[in-house]
């Protein structure tokens, strides 16, 4: 049930562009991406609409592609407050699940 | 609108004994989540549940564990006879019960469980 997420770490240097992906094995209805810092709770960032919806949130945009069943996250010219662990978050009906995590490291 | 509470935020438990976690969900919010996360590692899902329901354990460990979410109160997550692997922040999340609209889910603040 629960999604799984690609890569599971990645490490960036300031300025650089990163793509998260997230799949699941069930129909979705709807995606969201979470950013959680270190010792903090998630933190929500966007949401997804079933449609081949993209979203932008600064420089950090997702897409949805709801007949491949997973979601993607770009974060483009990343800077050091990018840090952090990145989790999907998959709706599909009355349930939802949150991903496996992605740890992204941006350094100067 | 006070957000997703859990407490206690730390809980330093010796081998052995039971631990409590309690997680009160956001208001209007009928759907909560447990997960586990490891030190340094990802949230892995645990149960889902709805008051006086539990819709997916597949997460939960077979022994030992067990949730609860009741008509009236928090949701509380037991652990019995805690061992030192059960050392992790536990994260509870609410959402209301059309997740699959335009609404988020809300995590808390966590509990950090410590088995001495």
């Amino acid at each position: 049930q629960q999604p799984v997420q690609s890569p599971q770490a990645v490490i960036l240097r300031e300025g650089e562009d990163a793509v998260i992906n997230c799949s699941s094995s069930k129909a979705l209805y709807s995606v969201h991406w979470y950013r959680q810092k270190h010792g903090e709770a998630p933190v929500f960032l966007m949401i997804l609409l079933k449609g081949g919806e993209q979203k932008g949130h600064e420089k950090i945009s997702a897409s949805f592609n709801e007949k491949k069943q997973q979601s993607s996250l770009y974060l483009t010219a990343s800077q050091l407050s990018y840090s952090g662990t990145y989790f999907c978050g998959t709706g599909a009906g009355n349930q939802f699940y949150f991903g496996t995590g992605t740890s992204l490291t941006v350094i100067p | 609108n006070a957000g997703v509470m859990q407490n206690p935020r730390h809980l330093v438990r010796r081998r052995g004994q039971e631990a409590r976690l309690r997680c009160s969900p956001m208001k209007g919010h009928s759907h909560v989540y447990w997960y586990r996360q490891l030190p340094e590692e990802g949230l892995k899902f645990m149960v889902y549940l709805q008051k006086e329901n539990i819709i997916d354990e597949s997460g939960m460990p077979k022994e030992r564990f067990s949730a609860e979410f009741p008509k009236e109160g928090p949701s509380i997550l037991r652990i019995q006879q805690v061992v030192r692997g059960d050392s992790a922040a536990y994260f509870c999340a609410s959402s209301p019960p059309s997740i699959g609209s335009n609404t988020e889910a809300f995590f808390g603040q966590g509990t950090r469980l410590t088995v001495v």
